[in-house]
C-alpha cells in the first residue's frame, strides 16, 4: 500500500520567491496534518484538515503561510513570499479520524526539504 | 494538552533492552498515551499506543502504571536499526504536541 506521498523531496529556492509543497494522503484517510520541523524549535504542526475542511490553523506562522484541501486526495503548503527562516523539513501526515475524541495513528510521509536561500 | 519529559538521549549495545520513560503529571482522565519513532531523514513512525496497564505489539512494549504519570517504551533485544529519536506524545485529540524526543543511539 503506498503511503503518504510528498513532493517535492529537496527544493531550494530564492528568497521572495513562492514555493509550493504537495501532499497525497493515505486512500481512506480523512484527516490531513501538515508540521514543519528545525533543529531550534523540533517538530510543529502547523495545520491540520478533517474531512477537508481546516479545523486548527493556529501553528500557521504568519499570512506569508496557507493551506489548502480541495479533495481528500491532495492538499498543497504555499509559502508567499518565502524568507530564509522558513528552511526547514515539512512533512504531510495523514490518519483516519474517529471524531472530536479521536487519537488515531498519524501516518508520516517522508518529507520536503526546503532550503530558502 | 498534558507536557511530557524524557530523556534527551540514551545509549545502548545491540542486544540490549532499553527502557525510556517518559513523565507526564499533568495527564487527563480521557488522554492516551503515543509513542513514535524518527529516523533521520524520514517522517515519525507510530509505534504503540496505551491508556493503561501494559500494551504489546510485535515492535515493542508500553508499561503505564496505575496513577498513569509515566510510561515506559520498552525495545527488546535493540538492533543497530534501532537507532532513532523516540517521541512520547500524550492527548486525546488529533492535534500532536511533539516533544525533543529521546535520541537513542544503538552501538555495536
Amino acid at each position: 500500500d503506498a503511503g503518504v506521498i510528498q513532493s517535492p523531496r529537496h527544493e531550494v529556492t530564492e528568497m521572495g520567491q513562492e514555493v509550493t509543497l504537495r501532499c497525497k494522503p493515505i486512500s481512506g484517510h480523512n484527516s490531513l496534518f501538515w508540521y514543519r520541523q528545525t533543529m531550534m524549535r523540533g517538530l510543529e504542526l502547523l495545520i491540520y484538515f478533517n474531512n477537508n475542511v481546516p479545523i486548527d490553523d493556529s501553528g500557521m506562522p504568519e499570512d506569508r503561510f496557507s493551506a489548502k484541501m480541495p479533495n481528500a486526495s491532495f492538499s498543497t503548503l504555499k509559502i508567499q513570499p518565502s524568507e530564509p527562516r522558513d528552511s526547514a523539513v515539512y512533512f504531510c501526515a495523514s490518519s483516519f479520524s474517529l471524531g472530536q475524541s479521536s487519537n488515531q495513528p498519524q501516518h508520516f510521509g517522508d518529507g520536503t526539504r526546503l532550503s530558502i536561500l | 494538552l498534558a507536557k511530557t519529559t524524557q530523556p534527551i538521549s540514551m545509549d545502548s549495545y545491540e542486544g540490549q533492552e532499553v527502557n525510556i520513560t517518559c513523565s507526564h503529571n499533568n495527564i487527563a482522565t480521557n488522554d492516551y498515551i503515543t509513542w513514535y519513532q524518527q529516523f533521520p531523514s524520514q517522517g515519525p513512525r507510530f509505534i504503540i499506543q496505551g491508556y493503561k496497564t501494559k500494551v504489546t505489539n510485535e515492535v515493542a512494549s508500553l508499561f503505564i502504571p496505575a496513577d498513569r504519570k509515566s510510561s515506559t517504551l520498552s525495545l527488546p533485544r535493540v538492533s543497530l536499526s534501532d537507532t532513532a529519536v523516540y517521541y512520547c506524545l500524550v492527548g486525546n485529540t488529533d492535534k500532536l504536541i511533539f516533544g525533543t524526543g529521546t535520541r537513542l543511539q544503538v552501538f555495536p
